[in-house]
């Protein structure tokens, strides 16, 4: 089954804990990214990446980190989290990016609360 | 710089009526793409429809279909015939063709009265 895998779904954690978020995809998307969903907000861009050793910054990216060294696998990593990180986040999927018919297959998401 | 608006905080439709949610977006590229997702109480995000700023037509797909008028910058999603499992967040969303972001509005949380 296509899909992209996010782990984990649920992660309470404390300030300054140094957490990594996983994401994997199983179709050879180019294109990954990952969001951060706030209520009134919408989805925010943190980081994307066009292929392996390729990323950028999106909207949000302070105090966020990402790598690509396979091209199924974007870690969302934060070094030292912070309350303000609390939030649902997604990593997403597109065969590539631009203006085509890309639409992203998204992960099941993961609920972060840091206390 | 692109933007996604979406005015709408929460709409409410009666089951088998149709529906249109708003979308305004905003960019000095002339190729873009614009989509809507849709999230329901589950959580997943859902992608259920694409616009091409060249395509000639309106998308389709199933009941969904996008209203999009490039002069007015609006790209609506209009759901025929509702259901309850319509009930849930939509997004609209854009990516420019010259450009590695997506962005999103805020959304429109869509109730369906049976």
């Amino acid at each position: 089954e296509a899909q992209v895998t996010q782990n984990p779904r649920y992660l309470i954690t404390v300030t300054g804990k140094k957490l990594t978020v996983t994401c994997s995809q199983n179709m050879n998307h180019e294109y990954m990214s990952w969001y951060r969903q706030d209520p009134g907000l919408g989805l925010r861009q943190i980081y994307y990446s066009m292929n392996v050793e390729v990323t950028d910054k999106g909207d949000v990216p302070e105090g966020y980190k990402v790598s690509r060294k396979e091209k199924r696998n974007f870690p969302l990593i934060l070094e030292s989290p912070s309350p303000n990180q609390t939030s649902l986040y997604f990593c997403a999927s597109s065969l590539s990016w631009g203006a085509r018919d890309y639409g992203y297959t998204f992960g099941s998401g993961t609920r972060l609360t840091v206390v | 710089a692109q933007k996604i608006t979406q005015t709408q905080p929460g709409m409410f439709v009666q089951e088998k009526e149709a529906v249109t949610l708003d979308c305004t977006y905003d960019t000095s590229d002339p190729s873009y793409g614009l989509f809507w997702y849709k999230q329901p109480s589950s959580g997943e995000m859902i992608f259920l429809i694409y616009q091409g700023s060249y395509d000639q037509q309106n998308a389709t797909e199933g009941r969904y279909s996008l209203n999009f008028q490039k002069a007015r910058k609006s790209a609506n999603l209009v759901i025929s015939a509702s259901q309850l499992g319509d009930s849930a967040m939509y997004f609209c969303a854009m990516r420019e063709d010259g450009g590695f972001k997506t962005i999103f509005g805020a959304g429109t949380r869509l109730f369906v009265k049976a």
